[in-house]
């Protein structure tokens, strides 16, 4: 079946401009998470959603960052006003919920390369 | 906090050499542990992971990592690299009940010299 997949796969903007980051998790996963991944530094976690609940987003670097997901599937992070800091990888994995494992499998998409000029 | 320490940022092996990555976890409990492996260009995939049980854990592509709660580590090992296996490797941890957050290290470039 089809895995986690992520648009654009390359983003190159202007400092001071908008950008939206797409994830289309596994069919079927309830939970949602968006990490980033700069040069030299591991994964850092952003946000992570589960179901209805109301999202965890303790990760997020500044309110210059947002995210949602739209019917429980497709989630979009948003960066408001991008600096050069924010050049980044940015990851999206999703992993099923509740199947009696004590932590769910997250499943990674390839990433949405962000430069920020 | 939770931290997640690997100390080796750039390995270079010869093929059929032997691997050993090391991974260092900080936490007020142990933790379940992960080790990730990155392609260029791909996501991340599961290599392993530990929640409880046998200390020596096996996972794909013949890799296997032993959890010492002794030394707060889960270093990964294969007996014979090949070629295939150059990417970037992370070890991560997750919350000992359960929950969302990996927290995971700075990563460990492997190169594989023919």
């Amino acid at each position: 079946g089809a895995g986690v997949s992520q648009s654009p796969s390359n983003k190159v903007t202007e400092k001071g401009k908008d950008v939206e980051l797409r994830c289309d998790p596994i069919s079927g996963h309830t939970a949602l998470y968006w990490y980033r991944q700069s040069l030299g530094q591991g994964l850092e976690f952003l946000i992570y959603f589960q179901g209805n609940s109301a999202p965890d987003k303790s990760g997020l670097p500044s309110d210059r960052f947002s995210a949602e997901r739209t019917g429980g599937s497709v989630s979009t992070l948003t960066i408001q006003r991008t600096q050069q800091e924010d050049s980044a990888v940015y990851l999206c994995a999703s992993s099923e919920r509740g199947r009696g494992a004590p932590f769910n499998e997250q499943f990674f998409g390839p990433g949405t390369r962000l430069t920020v000029l | 906090a939770q931290s997640v320490t690997q100390p080796d940022i750039h390995i270079t092996v010869s093929e059929g050499a032997s691997l050993e990555l090391r991974c260092n976890y900080s936490y007020g409990a142990t933790p379940y542990l992960f080790w990730y492996v990155q392609s260029p260009g791909q996501g991340l995939q599961l290599l392993l992971k530990y929640f409880s049980g046998d200390t020596l854990v096996q996972g794909i592509k013949g890799f296997e990592a032993e959890f010492k709660r002794s030394q707060s580590s889960f270093n990964l090992r294969k007996p014979s690299v090949h070629w295939s296996d150059a990417a970037e490797y992370f070890c991560a941890v997750g919350p000992p009940g359960g929950g969302n957050k990996l927290t995971f290290g700075t990563g460990t470039q492997l190169k594989v010299e023919l």
